[in-house]
Formats: structure tokens, C-alpha cells, sequence
């Protein structure tokens, strides 16, 4: 059964870069069946999709954060990473990495990582 | 960008009783597409219907999805007590969820 699991600071400064880790077990992230991506939900408010890869380094990302964030994979180490740069308050979510199939499941998102909390706050 | 709006905000039912939510879309979208998935508190989604009405793998027959172009539905046909959550649906962006609540 795979499975992800993110790590990274929970608490990170204003004007600061947020680096995120997904590492996934029980499968490789270098299969041309799935994209990898990170999904994030502010407190109260909806999730909001941030950026998928594909392997191979194919990257998508939201329209509305495309300029400050990047999506990478470590094939080595069987892990995709976030960074999201200049974060502020408005950056303050809980941060999920989730996996979606290729063509399986209509593209949905079909296995999350039990998320990671972050709060940017000086 | 299509915007996903649910309805109600939140259902007040009891045990037993049926649950129908409602995901309405800015735009007509393709029903191969469409998503919903619950949330418990302190826990990540969890995907219980894809392409508008197939049951995700394990996901009880009292879950139930259907509906076309921008109009669409989840239906839970009898309420058990691990059933009150929030639901989501997605088609690329998600809705703003329904909170089922005892």
C-alpha cells in the first residue's frame, strides 16, 4: 500500500522560503502512472491545488502562485519537494501531498499524505 | 477558472437519515472529471467518488454520486455515525464543502 509523508518546518518567517518534502513508500515515484502534487487548505478556507510533476520533470502549476513556487523530485530518494518563496500570512495552511493516476480514478486525487501544518508568523 | 459552489453550507441530520449535497459548476465540465471526497477533523481528504459516480476502492454502496454538465450530486442513502464529516468536490479546483453534522 503506498503511502506519503511530508515534512518540513512548521513555523517559517515572513519574506522567507518554505521548503516542503513528500516522501513516498510502497511504490516509485518514477512510474508514468502517476503525477505527484502538493494541495493546501488555510484555516477555514478550501483546498487550493499548488503544483504537480510528472516524471521526468514535467511541472504544472496554479495559475495564482506560478511565480512563487517550485515543484522538484528526487528519484534517488523517492521523494518530490515544494518550495514557495516570499511567504506570507496568507501562506498559513496545512500542506497535503497527494498522489494522481494518470488515467485510473478520473485524474482524482487518490492517496494524501496525512498532511503538515505551517504558519508563517515572525 | 471554474468555480464550484456546494450546497448547503452545512445538513443537520441524524443517524439513519438520508443526506443529499449538491456541487453546482460556473461552467458545464466534463462528468469524467468530477470528484468528491471527505474530511474528518484533523485528518486529510479522502477520496470517495470519481468520475461523478463511481465508488472509490472501499468506499461503502450507501455512497452514491451522479448528475451531468454543471449540476451534481452525492447522496448518502442512510447516515452512520462515521459519515459526519465535510465533503468536497473537485473538478481541477474544489468546492467550498458541506459540513454534515449530527
Amino acid at each position: 500500500q503506498m503511502q506519503l509523508q511530508e515534512s518540513g518546518p512548521g513555523l517559517v518567517k515572513p519574506s522567507e522560503t518554505l521548503s516542503l518534502t513528500c516522501t513516498v513508500s510502497g511504490g516509485s515515484i518514477s512510474s508514468n502512472s502517476y503525477y505527484w502534487g502538493w494541495i493546501r487548505q488555510p484555516p477555514g478556507k478550501r483546498l487550493e491545488w499548488i503544483a504537480s510533476i510528472f516524471h521526468r520533470g514535467s511541472t504544472y502549476y496554479n495559475p495564482s502562485l506560478k511565480n512563487r513556487v517550485t515543484i522538484s523530485e528526487d528519484t534517488s530518494k523517492n521523494q518530490f519537494s515544494l518550495k514557495v518563496f516570499s511567504v506570507t500570512a496568507a501562506d498559513t495552511a496545512v500542506y497535503y501531498c497527494v498522489r494522481r493516476p494518470l488515467i485510473l480514478h478520473g485524474g482524482a486525487f487518490d492517496i494524501w499524505g496525512q498532511g503538515t501544518r505551517v504558519t508563517v508568523s515572525s | 477558472e471554474i468555480v464550484l459552489t456546494q450546497s448547503p453550507g452545512t445538513l443537520s441530520l441524524s443517524p439513519g437519515e438520508r443526506a443529499t449535497l449538491s456541487c453546482r459548476a460556473s461552467q458545464t465540465v466534463s462528468s469524467s472529471y468530477l470528484a468528491w471526497y471527505q474530511q474528518k477533523p484533523g485528518q486529510a481528504p479522502r477520496l470517495l467518488i470519481y468520475g461523478a459516480s463511481t465508488r472509490a476502492s472501499g468506499i461503502p454502496d450507501r455512497f452514491s454520486g451522479s448528475g451531468s454538465g454543471t449540476d451534481f450530486t452525492l447522496t448518502i442513502s442512510r447516515l452512520e455515525p462515521e459519515d459526519f464529516a465535510v465533503y468536497y468536490c473537485q473538478h481541477g479546483t474544489f468546492g467550498q464543502g458541506t459540513k454534515v453534522e449530527i
